[in-house]
């Protein structure tokens, strides 16, 4: 089983909302990743967990929350959000391999979209 | 500060011909390399890596070749089939993170 998965596909939220974005990989993969992605942009790195544990925070708001609770599962609590904050937010895991960023699988993307 | 660029927004190929994708990096502490490729409403998907340590990198119709000196690397695809139409990401990692380029949008021509 190679797949990440995401849920949900699709959200839209308004500004006063909370909502979470999950993701789960079955790999035995020790890291995962957040990532967000906007229109005909690069993947921009938000978070990282190693062993469970949070490794990197690129200067994220504190409206997104971050949330690892097991070794395959990585949640991503948003509130307050701003419009500028909808874009496609990726899921993605690998192995840990010390400084070396091994490949990572990532999954198909939460379409964000707040109003 | 963009440290992974990839100057071509878009490429044209017709099929069967070699496909040639382009990327600069700027940071000499990036110690491997990796290419992705997107189809739209999917995340990334893995295609190839190369290790600083080498300048080639082959498996199939993908080759990926790195100029430590010129900062550069390149995926060259042979023969380019139509299923290789997307948009192509290279990214450079170093210290747990990954750095994608801007992408190039590949499309291959029947």
């Amino acid at each position: 089983d190679t797949e990440v998965t995401q849920t949900p596909k699709h959200l839209v939220m308004g500004m006063t909302n909370k909502k979470s974005l999950k993701c789960e990989q079955h790999m035995g993969h020790r890291a995962m990743y957040w990532y967000k992605q906007k229109a005909k942009k690069p993947p921009e790195l938000m978070f990282v967990y190693s062993y469970e544990k949070l490794s990197i925070n690129e200067s994220v708001p504190s409206r997104f929350s971050p949330e690892c609770p097991n070794s395959s599962l990585l949640n991503l609590h948003l509130h307050a959000l701003q419009p500028e904050d909808s874009a496609l937010y990726l899921c993605a895991s690998s192995q840990v391999s010390g400084r070396i960023v091994p490949e990572q699988y990532f999954g198909p993307g939460t379409r964000l979209t707040v109003t | 500060d963009q440290q992974v660029k990839q100057n071509s927004p878009s490429l044209s190929v017709q099929e069967g011909r070699i496909s040639i994708l382009n990327c600069d990096y700027t940071n000499s502490m990036f110690d491997y390399f990796l290419w992705y490729k997107k189809y739209p409403a999917e995340g990334p998907t893995f295609l190839i890596s190369i290790s600083s340590i080498k300048d080639k990198n082959e498996d199939g119709r993908f080759t990926v070749f790195l100029n430590k000196s010129a900062k550069h690397l390149s995926l060259h695809i042979v023969p380019s089939q139509p299923g290789d139409s997307a948009v192509y990401f290279c990214a450079a990692g170093g210290n747990e993170k990954l750095t994608f380029g801007t992408g190039t949008r590949l499309t291959i021509i029947p």
